[in-house]
């Protein structure tokens, strides 16, 4: 069985500040892929990134940066100078073969996000 | 990256009544879509998996014969809530894995629903 943890239920941050967003991932498949989206208080899901398990490369987008870490089955999300308009939930989600194939999505709990001006 | 429309964005509707909610692929095939049910504060739970031509696979605790599942093209999946109540209100949302690259699901727009 496949399991995401958001430990954090919610942050709040100062503009400028830097914050990270942790994840912690469970799974027995060999391939498998990790995401994070956002959500805004409109409801839509906004994809941010996926990383697959073989790929440990951190990557960085702009004030976005991830660490991915196989040995602590971790995949951390940080805003570097966070923005008013970074408040949303932030869902940390993993994806691997079911057995059919199919490739089903797990979602973390969401850690929901407030930067205040 | 690929598209996925659903519609109704939100929708009101009276307790004992259906209501269908469409999820389409605008500009690929999809052969699986996924629903899931977001209750207000909490995460994304799937309720199902579809696939083109065949049932609908439920996940546990998710009753087939009050959200039933069609998926009878390669670019249109359909949710019917039927009967539904108050608690059915929830925001439902799609997403739909191309075949090219099947290892990621574009999501919906997702559609509010509110039974009173």
């Amino acid at each position: 069985a496949q399991k995401v943890t958001q430990a954090q239920t919610e942050i709040s941050v100062v503009e400028k500040e830097d914050v990270t967003l942790d994840c912690v991932y469970e799974t027995r498949d060999t391939t498998y892929y990790l995401f994070w989206y956002k959500q805004p208080p409109s409801g839509e899901l906004v994809f941010l990134i996926r990383r697959n398990s073989f790929d440990e490369q951190n990557e960085i987008s702009g004030r976005y940066s991830w660490n991915f870490q196989k040995s602590t089955s971790s995949f951390n999300f940080t805003i570097t100078a966070s923005q008013v308009v970074d408040s949303a939930v932030y869902f940390c989600a993993l994806s691997g073969d079911s057995g059919a194939g199919s490739y089903q999505l797990t979602f973390g709990k969401g850690t929901k996000l407030s930067v205040i001006p | 990256g690929a598209v996925v429309s659903q519609h109704p964005s939100w929708v009101i509707c009276k307790s004992g009544t259906s209501v269908k909610i469409e999820c389409r692929s605008l500009d690929f095939q999809a052969t699986t879509m996924f629903w899931y049910r977001q209750f207000p504060k909490q995460s994304l739970m799937l309720m199902a998996t579809s696939n083109e031509g065949s049932k609908a696979t439920y996940e546990q605790g998710v009753e087939k014969d009050k959200f039933l599942i069609n998926h009878a093209s390669l670019t249109l999946s359909t949710l019917t809530v039927t009967s539904a109540h108050p608690e059915d209100s929830s925001f439902y949302i799609c997403s739909a894995l191309t075949p090219y690259l099947n290892t990621e699901a574009f999501f919906g727009q997702g559609t509010r629903l509110t039974v009173v």
